[in-house]
């Protein structure tokens, strides 16, 4: 069965700090793994996304790093800001014909002013 | 430009009511969606439609029909609700095959089933 796995449920960082939430997948298929970003009371959006020929990705304050032969991949959120609160998903979809994305269950970051 | 939008946003029924979750989205995106969120357990695959004429299960259909009226829309009904079908329902698009490109959510319909 597809799963991806997220954690912390829940992170709290002071204002300035580095925020780290790491995902595993099990199906070596998978070959595209995107982060979505959802503020409260609406739906998620795209944050940023890697593919397994690199092993890091950084559009600005935000870097996934992805290691292949572990199956993991992480977010990282530099010099977090209070407005980077909100919760976020891992994703992961494979290269066999039509494949929809599986999500993780999200992490609930707070960052402290 | 509207981009997915859902109607309505908050509705409660009670059990064995039924209603339709209505989606329409404006990006001339091929496939649709359907995903409820619950408190820890992220977002699940109800039904998606990978393009017009087109739809298939999920991860959670059971209690669930879909219909992709037109390009633009992608309903979901729920015949005989249920308690445990109180969820927050997101509609998403996307006009390449999943693992290529980016989905686009909706607002979001919070329903209640008492």
């Amino acid at each position: 069965q597809q799963q991806v796995k997220q954690s912390p449920q829940s992170l709290i960082v002071q204002k300035g700090g580095i925020s780290i939430i790491n995902c595993a997948y099990e199906n070596t298929a998978f070959d595209y793994f995107p982060w979505y970003q959802q503020f409260p009371g609406k739906g998620p959006a795209l944050l940023i996304a890697i593919r397994p020929d690199v092993s890091e990705k950084k559009e600005g304050r935000f870097t996934i790093s992805f290691n292949k032969s572990a199956k993991q991949f992480s977010l990282h959120i530099m010099d977090s800001q209070p407005g980077d609160s909100a919760t976020y998903f891992c994703a992961a979809s494979g290269n066999s014909g039509y494949s929809t994305l599986t999500f993780g269950k999200g992490t609930m970051l707070l960052v402290s002013p | 430009n509207a981009g997915v939008t859902q109607t309505p946003k908050f509705q409660v029924l009670k059990t064995g009511q039924s209603m339709t979750l209505q989606c329409a989205q404006d990006m001339n995106h091929n496939s649709m969606y359907w995903y409820r969120q619950d408190p820890g357990m992220g977002l699940r695959l109800i039904y998606y439609s990978a393009s017009e004429g087109t739809t298939d299960k999920g991860e959670v259909p059971n209690g669930y029909n879909v219909s992709r009226l037109n390009k633009r829309e992608f309903s979901l009904r729920l015949e005989s609700a249920a308690p445990s079908q109180t969820s927050v329902y997101f509609c998403a698009s996307n006009g390449l095959a999943a693992n290529t490109g980016e989905l686009f959510f909706g607002e979001g319909s919070r329903l209640t089933v008492l």
